[in-house]
């Protein structure tokens, strides 16, 4: 069965902490791994990565992928209350469907 | 507003009724996804669309649950006889296509039966 699995499911930091979120997952047919964040409603799109190693940044925001470990990390610095989130990763498979499994999400809480 | 728009954003209904969510994809997307989201989990995957036809179907998705995208642009996502365990947030997401697989969310629809 397709699993995404996500570690932390909870962290509390003060702002100005860095903060590493971990994202594992066994799928068949991997194409992409998204992460997206979630405040009260919809998530939003933050990266999709393909490729190993290639490091993508936004911001304070960064992440890789290790496509042979199945793994990914979310990287956020020097966090401010605005980070306050569920960071949800997702897998895309390539199949016929192309669906999304997602992870049940880290429940990041910045405090001032 | 070109995002993906999904309506009511709330809806309460006594259970055995029988409710209706509508998703607005953003326009040049021909991939459409619903998702069920309970409290603390992520997104739970229920059906996806290529244009008009439906081609994945979750387990998740009992005989009680259909959902149509007739003309390949707005997806209705239809609950009969509702029950209290289909209280959730419904959420709606849409995707260009092969090349890019990133999917955007809409604002959701929040369920409690009652």
């Amino acid at each position: 069965e397709d699993k995404v699995v996500q570690s932390p499911l909870s962290l509390v930091v003060h702002e100005g902490d860095t903060v590493t979120l971990n994202c594992s997952y066994e799928v068949t047919n991997f194409r992409s791994l998204l992460w997206y964040k979630q405040e009260k409603k919809a998530p939003t799109f933050l990266f999709m990565l393909t490729s190993s190693g290639i490091e993508k940044k936004s911001g304070r925001l960064s992440s890789i992928l290790d496509k042979k470990e199945l793994f990914s990390i979310l990287n956020i610095t020097a966090t401010q209350t605005g980070d306050s989130a569920v960071y949800l990763c997702a897998v895309a498979m390539d199949n016929y469907g192309q669906n999304f499994v997602f992870g049940p999400g880290t429940r990041l809480s910045v405090l001032p | 507003d070109t995002g993906v728009s999904q309506d009511p954003r709330h809806k309460i209904t006594k259970r055995g009724q029988n409710v209706t969510f509508r998703c607005d994809p953003i326009s040049e997307h021909n991939r459409l996804y619903w998702y069920r989201q309970t409290l603390g989990q992520g997104p739970e995957f229920l059906t996806y669309f290529q244009n008009e036809a439906q081609l994945e179907k979750s387990r998740l998705l009992s005989d009680r649950f259909s959902a149509e995208r007739p003309k390949g642009s707005f997806s209705t996502l239809e609950i009969q006889r509702t029950e209290q365990g289909d209280s959730a947030m419904y959420l709606c997401a849409s995707s260009v296509g092969t090349t890019r697989t990133e999917a955007f969310f809409g604002q959701g629809t929040r369920l409690t039966v009652v």
